[in-house]
């Protein structure tokens, strides 16, 4: 079985500060991970993934997000929050191998401040 | 290349009466799969279909169907509707073959809301 913990169910900082949003999961075997974020009335939108390699991973709109095997955890970052960052954020994992349906957290509410 | 198209995007049922939410997937995915979100329970799986099959079932009633068509579209169906099936239904693609790292790419949704 795989599963996915998003411990804050709201985030909140200060425009320009850094932001962190946490996951941890757990899964069989070695795990491939996505961030997706959903606006308003929108469908989520994919982030970024990790697959393998570096564990380090960058992508859109400036985020970034840590692999920590030890820690099975893979918190999403950014260097200096937008207001427009503002949003719903989902963590989700699958197992390399397994099934194409992943799971999902619960989601984490970021609110960024003027 | 065109997104996930789901429609309606807004839909108004009363009790008892049942619906069917249209998903049109990213062209060449075969791959879709169809989620609930609420409030309350978050993002919750229904089911998966892939090359005009079921592939992978949530733990919904029998009252949540689906079905895929040979051009990978797919359509959704609930019957005899509840208050508490008020919710975003979310259609998701997905190439759906090869390795399972690729991302799902997801519509914006059908707004169901039930009186």
């Amino acid at each position: 079985a795989q599963s996915v913990a998003q411990p804050e169910d709201q985030v909140n900082v200060a425009e320009g500060n850094p932001l962190t949003v946490k996951c941890t999961y757990s899964v069989s075997g070695n795990p491939y991970l996505f961030w997706y974020v959903q606006y308003p009335n929108r469908g989520l939108q994919f982030l970024l993934k990790y697959i393998t390699g570096d564990n380090l991973v960058k992508g859109s709109y400036g985020f970034e997000a840590e692999f920590n095997k030890s820690q099975t955890s893979f918190h999403l970052k950014k260097p200096s929050a937008l207001v427009s960052d503002s949003a719903l954020y989902f963590c989700a994992v699958r197992a390399s191998g397994g099934s194409y349906i992943p799971t999902f957290g619960r989601g984490t509410s970021l609110i960024v401040h003027p | 290349k065109a997104g996930v198209t789901q429609t309606p995007r807004y839909l108004i049922k009363t009790r008892g009466q049942q619906v069917t939410l249209s998903c049109s997937p990213i062209s060449g995915h075969r791959s879709v799969s169809w989620y609930q979100q609420t409030p309350g329970q978050g993002l919750q799986f229904l089911f998966e279909y892939f090359s005009e099959t079921q592939r992978n079932k949530g733990n919904f009633p029998g009252r949540f169907s689906g079905r895929q068509f040979s051009n990978s579209r797919s359509e959704m169906n609930v019957s005899t509707l509840e208050l508490g099936d008020s919710a975003l239904y979310l259609c998701a693609s997905s190439p759906g073959q090869g390795t399972s790292n690729q991302p799902q790419h997801f519509g914006d949704g059908t707004r169901l809301s039930i009186l």
